[in-house]
């Protein structure tokens, strides 16, 4: 299995809701990583979970809430989300931290 | 944060001509990555080139990397249609990848 998963495909919430993006990947991979990408705009790294644990925080908001249950599952919490957080939510993953990244197809995320 | 810039931001070429994209960067890298991506879909991996190579080729493409100017280029020969995408490079320079603001390339049939 060499790719990376990502459900939902499309997701539309109202900024009250809580709903949660899924990312899965069974290459073995120990890093995994969560980008934001804005329409006509590069991904922006969010978060890196390095050998299940969170290495880095890009100063996200705490509105975005990552966790990563085992080495093969990462999870975005989103709640209480703006307008301005509507976006493509890419996830990743990698060998190890420094290695080529395979990135999923995404979630496109429309707040309402 | 964005590490590169590309150029061009855009560009328009017609089948079988070959396109040439450039991205520049600031700090010092362990290696440099381009990626391709379909319009709101995931990125794929094209070609990696480490921090102590100059070249490299896969099938029609062809990247150059000078760390001495940082920049590189990412040179595509004979287009095709399906060749029409957004590219991006990226940097690794701490372990974690940075993207330019990337080039649309368009390939007229």
């Amino acid at each position: 299995d060499t790719e990376v998963t990502q459900t939902p495909k499309h997701l539309v919430m109202g900024m009250t809701n809580k709903k949660s993006l899924k990312c899965e990947q069974h290459m073995g991979h120990r890093a995994m990583y969560w980008y934001k990408q804005k329409a006509k705009k590069p991904p922006e790294l969010m978060f890196v979970y390095s050998y299940e644990k969170l290495s880095i925080n890009e100063s996200v908001p705490s509105r975005f809430s990552p966790e990563c249950p085992n080495s093969s599952l990462l999870n975005l919490h989103l709640h209480a989300l703006q307008p301005e957080d509507s976006a493509l939510y890419l996830c990743a993953s990698s060998q190890e931290r420094g290695k080529t990244q395979y990135f999923g197809p995404g979630t496109r995320l429309l707040v309402l | 944060s964005q590490q590169g810039e590309e150029d061009p931001q855009a560009l328009s070429i017609q089948e079988g001509e070959n396109a040439t994209m450039n991205c520049s960067y600031k700090t010092s890298i362990n290696n440099l990555q381009w990626y391709r991506q379909n319009s709101g879909r995931g990125l794929v991996h094209l070609i990696l080139i480490r921090s102590n190579e100059r070249e490299k080729h896969s099938g029609r493409l062809r990247v150059t990397l000078d760390t001495s100017k940082k920049s590189s280029s990412l040179l595509i020969t004979a287009s095709r249609a399906a060749d029409t995408a957004s590219y991006f490079c990226a940097t690794d320079s701490n372990n974690d990848m940075r993207f330019g603001a990337g080039t649309r390339l368009t390939v007229k049939p």
